[in-house]
């Protein structure tokens, strides 16, 4: 079974441009997750997609960050425009079903973005 | 509101030593409890969940987690480290509702001398 897979792995931009982070999910999982992995610090959930839908967004930082998944399968998060705060690793994780929390969280390798 | 607190920020041990990693939580309700290893480059990988019922959890490679409601614990431990456990372990709540966001600490490192 492939696991999630993310593109690219590494980016580095200077401030003030816009970055894309793509997300395929492990096939037939309905939901998605973004997180936000800050050097020496744990994940923070940016956004919950379940299917289409969003259903958490409450730490996501709608000025400068969005996300979607069309069509319910993979998902892109993009800044614009980037901080150098948004320095951090960008996760990407799925699992099966809708029961929230119970669901194990599959997470791809990530992208490390380097903002000069 | 949920967070977990993970005393330890590095922990050295020798091969063939035990280890016990450090975890407090801080949630009303019975809380989904996760440990999750990384590996650098890596995403992170579960090493066991706990959700009710008994509440000594095994997991994968070796290890198990404790959970103590009285003290707001859940422990990983492992008898004998091997030198492939170094890399950073993360503790997890979760909220139990239908949303999936999941609260880390902000890990330990572990180093492995062999």
């Amino acid at each position: 079974e492939a696991g999630v897979a993310q593109s690219p792995r590494y980016k580095i931009i200077e401030k003030r441009q816009s970055v894309a982070f793509w997300c395929n999910p492990i096939s037939g999982h309905a939901t998605l997750y973004w997180y936000q992995q800050i050097l020496g610090q744990g994940p923070k959930l940016l956004i919950q997609f379940q299917n289409n839908g969003v259903v958490d967004d409450s730490q996501l930082p709608k000025d400068r960050f969005s996300a979607e998944r069309l069509k319910g399968v993979d998902s892109t998060l993009k800044i614009q425009p980037a901080k150098l705060e948004d320095s951090a690793v960008y996760l990407c994780a799925s699992s099966l079903g809708l029961a929230g929390s119970r669901e194990t969280q599959y997470f791809g390798p990530g992208t490390r973005l380097l903002v000069l | 509101a949920q967070s977990v607190t993970q005393p330890d920020i590095h922990i050295t041990v020798s091969e063939g030593a035990s280890l016990e990693l450090r975890c407090n939580y801080s949630y009303g309700a019975t809380p989904y409890l996760f440990w999750y290893v990384q590996s650098p480059g890596q995403g992170l990988q579960l090493l066991l969940k706990y959700f009710s019922g008994d509440t000594l959890v095994q997991g994968i490679k070796g290890f198990e987690a404790e959970f103590k409601r009285s003290q707001s614990s859940f422990n990983l431990r492992k008898p004998s480290v091997h030198w492939s456990d170094a890399a950073e372990y993360f503790c997890a709540v979760g909220a139990g509702s239908t949303l999936g966001r999941l609260y880390f600490g902000r890990g330990t490192q572990l180093t492995v001398w062999p």
